[in-house]
């Protein structure tokens, strides 16, 4: 257990719908990463929080947000979904040294 | 620029025999090197890392792995398979400083009794 908790941990839905990803980060970790793992794309790096503030942003579509709230959990918002949106979303967090990132169990996201 | 190619997508080997998963990097930043494995329907868990320090590092469950610069290569290995190594295994770069991380493509692994 890493202790990165992600809900929920599947999901289906319809494609042009919105939903949202929740990501708790290991006590005392300031750094929140989201990654998409596809079958064709693999493991995307799509954006980082650190404390409440985007740090860097990967190959996030514009139909995606994201944000990090004052009790440091994440959000992870998906709008207008397609059919290749289907993946798994995993959260990570990071420490102060930011060198380590322990990764959440996944939300699998099903798009019909 | 950073990146990472794994070789081999599907590894086999026999219960027992030596474990070999190839990963060269390029980093134009002193890199850190990690190795995380991910069974099935599960997230990934850290193997092993390098940051600075001891080139030869090692992780958990008997895995290690070398960090050679001349190479630009960190290969992990591990001298005896079990049936419970088998799993996909990802190598992942990231540089002081720009702590995303660079993922290769990943190689599953097969250990056959």
């Amino acid at each position: 257990d890493s202790g990165v908790t992600q809900t929920p941990k599947h999901l289906i839905t319809a494609t042009g719908q919105r939903v949202t990803l929740r990501c708790s980060p290991r006590s005392g970790d300031l750094s929140v990463y989201w990654y998409q793992q596809s079958l064709d794309q693999g493991l995307q790096f799509l954006i980082q929080y650190y404390n409440g503030e985007e740090r860097a942003k990967g190959n996030i579509l514009e139909r995606f947000s994201a944000q990090q709230f004052p009790d440091l959990h994440s959000e992870l918002n998906l709008s207008s979904l397609e059919l290749g949106d289907s993946a798994l979303y995993f959260c990570a967090s990071s420490g102060t040294s930011g060198d380590t990132q322990y990764f959440g169990p996944g939300t699998r996201l099903t798009v019909l | 620029a950073q990146s990472v190619t794994q070789l081999g997508s599907h590894v086999s080997v026999s219960e027992g025999a030596l474990v070999l998963l190839r990963c060269n990097y390029s980093s134009s930043v002193p890199p850190y090197l990690f190795w995380y494995v991910q069974y099935p329907n599960q997230g990934l868990q850290l193997l092993l890392k390098y940051t600075t320090g001891a080139t030869l590092v090692k992780g958990i469950n008997g895995f290690e792995a070398e960090f050679k610069k001349s190479e630009t290569s960190f290969h992990l290995t591990k001298p005896s398979a079990h049936m419970s190594d088998a799993a996909e295994y990802f190598c992942a770069v990231s540089g002081r400083g720009t702590y995303k991380y660079i993922f290769g493509t990943g190689t599953r692994l097969k250990v056959l009794a």
